[in-house]
Formats: structure tokens, sequence, C-alpha cells
């Protein structure tokens, strides 16, 4: 079946650092990869996304690249601000499941002043 | 534009009690997804509506979980009775149609004692 595998939190950095959360995903054919970010009280919003290979998602300075061989979509940001600070997700979603959301566990990040 | 909004947003009760969740999507939104997330594990899809049709209620754990969506306006999670391992946050989100982007509510947080 379809599953996402993100690296384990929390991840802690200082303002300005370089950020990566690593995802992988298990899934046949070709899902569409999402990351989604849930700030603190809030719910879940879409960060950026991919719908097909070598496909980048951008959005407030972060990045994620569809790579099929290597079934990944890493998350990165050259320099995280505090307001950064969240629980990020990455997901996918394939069309013969009515696009329902596939998830993986999450990774909290905190950036420090 | 209102978003997608749920209610309650935090509800205590105790086991085997009855408790019903809402959401109410993005007005003019066809589909309708319930996820849920248990403690330290990952966002998992309950079911999908269309309108007012359950397309996929794959992700239904148990026949204690009913969901309607009368009229194809707003859905009904209800749990009937509670046990200890349906705690945990419920998450619902609309998409337009079907491929569109997942818009989230800040979720209910479901605590059985």
């Amino acid at each position: 079946g379809n599953s996402v595998t993100q690296m384990e939190g929390p991840v802690t950095l200082s303002e300005e650092a370089f950020l990566t959360i690593n995802c992988t995903y298990t899934a046949t054919g070709y899902p569409s990869l999402f990351w989604y970010v849930q700030y603190p009280g809030e719910g879940l919003q879409l960060l950026l996304k991919a719908t097909k290979a070598d496909d980048k998602g951008s959005n407030k300075g972060f990045e994620a690249t569809y790579r099929k061989e290597t079934t990944s979509f890493h998350l990165e940001k050259g320099s995280v601000q505090v307001s950064d600070s969240a629980v990020y997700f990455c997901a996918l979603s394939r069309s013969n499941s009515g696009y329902a959301l596939n998830f993986g566990k999450g990774t909290s990040l905190l950036v420090t002043p | 534009e209102a978003g997608v909004t749920q209610f309650p947003s935090h509800s205590v009760i105790e086991k085997g009690q009855t408790v019903t969740l809402r959401c109410d999507p993005i007005s003019g939104h066809d589909n309708l997804y319930w996820y849920r997330r248990v403690m330290g594990k990952e966002i998992k899809f309950l079911l999908h509506f269309v309108k007012e049709s359950k397309q996929d209620e794959s992700g239904m754990p148990n026949n204690r979980f009913l969901a309607e969506r009368t009229g194809g306006t707003y859905s009904t999670l209800k749990v009937q009775p509670a046990e200890l391992e349906d705690s945990g946050v419920y998450f619902c989100a609309s998409s337009q149609e079907q491929g569109n982007i997942q818009y989230f509510g800040a979720g209910t947080r479901l605590s059985v004692l």
C-alpha cells in the first residue's frame, strides 16, 4: 500500500540555520506529493506540492523536489526563522484512492533566536 | 471566505459515552474528508464524501463510528460508544474537486477518559 516515512523530530535549529527534513514514500504509479505545515493552534496548511517526477515545489523559502528514482521529497530551507517553528507533514495522494492523503508522522521543528 | 470550521475544538468524555464532531467545509466544496491522528501516529484517512455520498469509507476503524453529510453541506462524525483508543485529533478537510488542494480545519481534540 501507500506509505510515507519522514524523519522523527523534534528538530531544533538556530535562526538562519539550514533545514532539511527527509521524506521518502512507497506507492505504485505516480502519486502527487505534498508538504503540509501545522502552526501552533491552527489547522494543517498546504506548504508546497509536486505532481510529477522532477517537479520542484516551493513556497515561503521552502523547496522540495520530487525524486522518483529515490522515492523522496525532502523539504529544505536555506535560512529558517523563528516563525517557521511548527510541525511539518509529508504526504502523498493518488487518484485511485479519491485523492485521500497518506501522511507521515510529522516532524516538529523549533527554531530558536 | 470562511475556511473549514470544526467544533468543538476539544471534547472530553468518559468511556462509553457518545460524542458528535461537526465539520463545516468551505462553501461549494463537494469533497469532504475526515482524518484522525492518534498520539504518536500518522494522520490517518477515515472517509471521503462527495456531496452527500460516501465515496470511500475504508479508513473507518469500526462500526462505532458513523459519519453523515445530509444535504451535502456540513458533516458529522459520531462515536458511539467511545473507547479509550478513540482519543486523538480529528481533522476535516474539503476540496472543490478531487485532486484539488485540500483545506483543513483546526481539528477536534477528543479525549476519552
